[in-house]
């Protein structure tokens, strides 16, 4: 079992409309939870951090963990052309500096 | 700032050749890392340094060596280049552990013949 799953997808969305990307990991201990997105070609940049059961939003973005069910989530609302990428989740296993990504997730935005 | 950068951008290599990928930072940051990226496998971490002086190996070591030369700087060095490390390496820095950002150079696309 990998550490972080994620679905590959793709995912696609029409513009406006609510995009619904889902994590699991596998260790009970984690405590830092990131989402990059990832554009083709180009680096990882940060979009959300979380740290805490709950909700975390932060523009058009909202994060969500459950550490009781493993998962964390990244909602993006009115979803726009420009938010077409891959969106990475990583995870902090050990509170350490190993950091475990998942596959990622290709999003597409329809106009 | 230019934040993190990497050389070269792009690198062609026969089975059995070395090479060093070059990474500098210059946000003071404590901690480096070095990822590779290939399809379907995400990111992996080959080896990251907490702070100078200091390396560790990740999830992929093996084939791979590091230095962390200063501060500043943290290299890659492959003694013996196979097919298999074919892949885009990305280095990133962070200031510290477990809940600080990391930011990623733009990466080096390395094609092992």
């Amino acid at each position: 079992q990998k550490e972080v799953e994620q679905n590959s997808g793709p995912l696609s969305v029409p513009e406006g409309a609510i995009a619904s990307l889902n994590c699991t990991y596998s260790d009970r201990g984690s405590q830092s939870f990131f989402w990059y997105r990832q554009y083709s070609g180009k680096s990882p940049e940060l979009i959300m951090s979380i740290y805490s059961n709950g909700d975390k939003e932060d523009g058009r973005f909202t994060a969500q963990l459950n550490k009781a069910s493993q998962y964390v989530s990244l909602l993006i609302r009115d979803s726009q052309p420009s938010d077409s990428a891959t969106y990475l989740c990583a995870v902090n296993i050990y509170s350490g500096n190993q950091f475990y990504f998942g596959t990622g997730t290709s999003l597409t935005v329809i106009p | 700032n230019a934040g993190v950068t990497q050389t070269p951008k792009f690198q062609v290599l026969k089975t059995g050749q070395s090479m060093t990928l070059q990474c500098a930072q210059d946000m003071n940051h404590n901690s480096m890392y070095w990822y590779r990226q290939d399809p379907g496998m995400g990111l992996r971490l080959i080896y990251y340094s907490a702070s100078e002086g200091t390396t560790d190996k990740g999830e992929v070591p093996n084939g791979y060596n590091v230095s962390r030369l200063n501060k500043r700087e943290f290299s890659l060095r492959l003694e013996s280049a196979a097919p298999s490390q074919t892949s885009v390496y990305f280095c990133a820095s962070s200031e510290a552990r477990s809940q600080e950002t990391q930011y990623f150079g733009p990466g080096t696309r390395l094609l092992v013949l």
